[in-house]
C-alpha cells in the first residue's frame, strides 16, 4: 500500500522557471491537500480539495494553482518560480470516515 | 478562525528525563486535536489524536497527550525519553468533520533534543 506518493522528492529551478508537483494517493480518499513548510513557520495550507473537481484556496494561495480531474491526483503547479516559493512542500490527503490526514514524503523545491 | 500556539521552537532533554511539549490552540467549534512527529528529512507521522471521549490519548513511542477545554490546551508527554524520539513536533487543530473544513492549521513546531 503506497499511500501519498510525491515526486519529484528534491528540485532545483531557476527563477520564472515552472513546474508540476505531482501527488497521488491509492487509499481513495476524497479530500486532499497541499502545504508548505518553511523553517520555524509550521506547515501553510496552499490548496486543498475535497473531491474531483472541486478545489479552493488556502492560507497562502499566491504563486500556485492545483486541479484534481481524478480522485487520485492532485498536482501542484508553479507557474513562475520565485525565491519565495524556495520550500518544502506536502500533499496530504483524508477519507470521508478519517479523523486524520496522511502526509506524502515531502518536495524540497529551491529557487535560484 | 483557528490558531495553535507551541511554546518552545527547541527543547532538550537527557535521555530517561520527562518530555513535556507544549501546544495551546484557539477554536471556535470544539475541535479535533493532533499531534504528528517529522523525524530528518522525513514527511509527517501521526503520533495520537483526540477526536472524542476520554481527554488522556496515548498515542506511538510511549507518548500521550491530555485534552484539557478549560485551559484550551493539548500538551505532549513521555515520562521517559529515548534517543530515537529526537525530531519535530507538531501540534495541529482541525474542525470536526460534520462542519465541511477538515484543513489542519499547523504550530510552528518543537524541536525535540535528546542529550546522552
Amino acid at each position: 500500500n503506497a499511500g501519498v506518493t510525491q515526486t519529484p522528492k528534491f528540485r532545483i529551478l531557476k527563477i520564472g522557471q515552472s513546474m508540476t508537483l505531482q501527488c497521488t494517493q491509492d487509499m481513495n480518499h476524497n479530500y486532499m491537500y497541499w502545504y508548505r513548510q518553511d523553517p520555524g513557520m509550521g506547515l501553510k495550507l496552499i490548496y486543498y480539495s475535497v473531491g474531483a473537481g472541486i478545489t479552493d484556496k488556502g492560507e497562502v494561495p499566491n504563486g500556485y494553482n492545483v486541479s484534481r480531474s481524478t480522485t487520485e491526483d492532485f498536482p501542484l503547479r508553479l507557474e513562475l518560480a520565485a525565491p519565495s516559493q524556495t520550500s518544502v512542500y506536502f500533499c496530504a490527503s483524508q477519507g470521508l470516515k478519517n479523523t486524520e490526514a496522511f502526509f506524502g514524503q515531502g518536495t524540497r523545491l529551491t529557487v535560484v | 478562525a483557528q490558531s495553535v500556539t507551541q511554546l518552545g521552537s527547541h527543547v532538550s532533554v537527557s535521555e530517561g528525563a520527562l518530555v513535556l511539549l507544549r501546544c495551546n490552540y484557539s477554536s471556535s467549534v470544539p475541535p479535533y486535536l493532533f499531534w504528528y512527529v517529522q523525524y530528518p528529512n522525513q514527511g509527517l507521522q501521526l503520533l495520537l489524536k483526540y477526536t472524542t471521549g476520554a481527554t488522556l490519548v496515548k498515542g506511538i513511542n510511549g507518548f500521550e497527550a491530555e485534552f484539557k477545554k478549560s485551559e484550551t490546551s493539548f500538551h505532549l508527554t513521555k515520562p521517559s525519553a529515548h534517543m530515537s524520539d529526537a525530531a519535530e513536533y507538531f501540534c495541529a487543530v482541525s474542525d470536526r468533520m460534520d462542519t465541511g473544513r477538515r484543513a489542519l492549521t499547523f504550530g510552528s513546531g518543537t524541536r525535540l533534543q535528546v542529550q546522552p
